[in-house]
């Protein structure tokens, strides 16, 4: 099992930036990219599931792209608002289990 | 979307009690449920895989002995910290998913266990 390394561990933007971040992840043998966005006292709440080289997924103002071949995904958040605030994790499928990165905890200030 | 539901979301005992914890699917049938532990400031750790009807398969370094996980359905899924220590202490969390590679994973609350 292969790390996950995401970055950077923390962000602190003003509403209405644009942010972004990043996962890195095994190429080899890849199968599936996870993102999920995890707000304090919630569940982790599933965002995207990338599959194929050069995906791109939107949800509202987030977006996903994914680099299978060099093992990179990028988040991006347009326009930050208050309620972005929250980890955002990327996991790996690797083996039928999911392999997580430490995550991105965003800070949004209004 | 689906829901899974986790309880107890936060529990307090003594060293030396076993701790039951339950994970539903409440609106879809999970083929496979997993569980997970963080450490403060880490990422989640998966502990086992779970399927329904047959045993549990526990990730290294993981008692399977300390650890139990059952199964039965396929929407509920229990972990059992048995004889549970301070070191046991952490946070505990479920997700169910179907089996597909398109899937992503459904997660409950998350329980905090805090053995003293």
């Amino acid at each position: 099992i292969l790390n996950v390394e995401q970055s950077p561990q923390s962000l602190h933007v003003q509403e209405g930036d644009s942010t972004n971040f990043t996962c890195s992840f095994p190429s080899s043998n890849f199968y599936a990219l996870h993102w999920y966005r995890w707000e304090t006292a919630k569940s982790p709440e599933a965002l995207f599931v990338m599959t194929l080289n050069g995906d791109e997924k939107k949800k509202g103002r987030i977006s996903a792209t994914l680099n299978t071949k060099e093992g990179y995904s990028y988040l991006y958040i347009k326009g930050s608002q208050p309620e972005d605030s929250a980890t955002y994790l990327c996991a790996s499928l690797q083996g039928g289990k999911l392999i997580f990165g430490q995550g991105t905890e965003l800070s949004v200030k209004p | 979307g689906a829901v899974v539901s986790q309880h107890p979301s936060w529990v307090i005992c003594k060293s030396g009690t076993s701790v039951k914890i339950e994970c539903r699917s409440l609106d879809f049938q999970a083929t496979t449920m997993f569980w997970y532990r963080q450490f403060p400031k880490q990422s989640l750790m998966l502990m086992a895989t779970s399927n329904e009807g047959s045993k549990a398969t526990y990730e290294q370094g993981v008692e399977k002995d300390k650890f139990l996980i059952n199964h039965a359905s396929l929407t509920l899924s229990t972990l059992t910290v048995t004889s549970a220590h301070p070191e046991d202490s952490s946070f505990y969390i479920c997700s169910a998913t179907r089996t597909a590679r398109n899937q992503p994973q459904h997660f409950g609350d998350g329980t905090r266990l805090s053995i003293l």
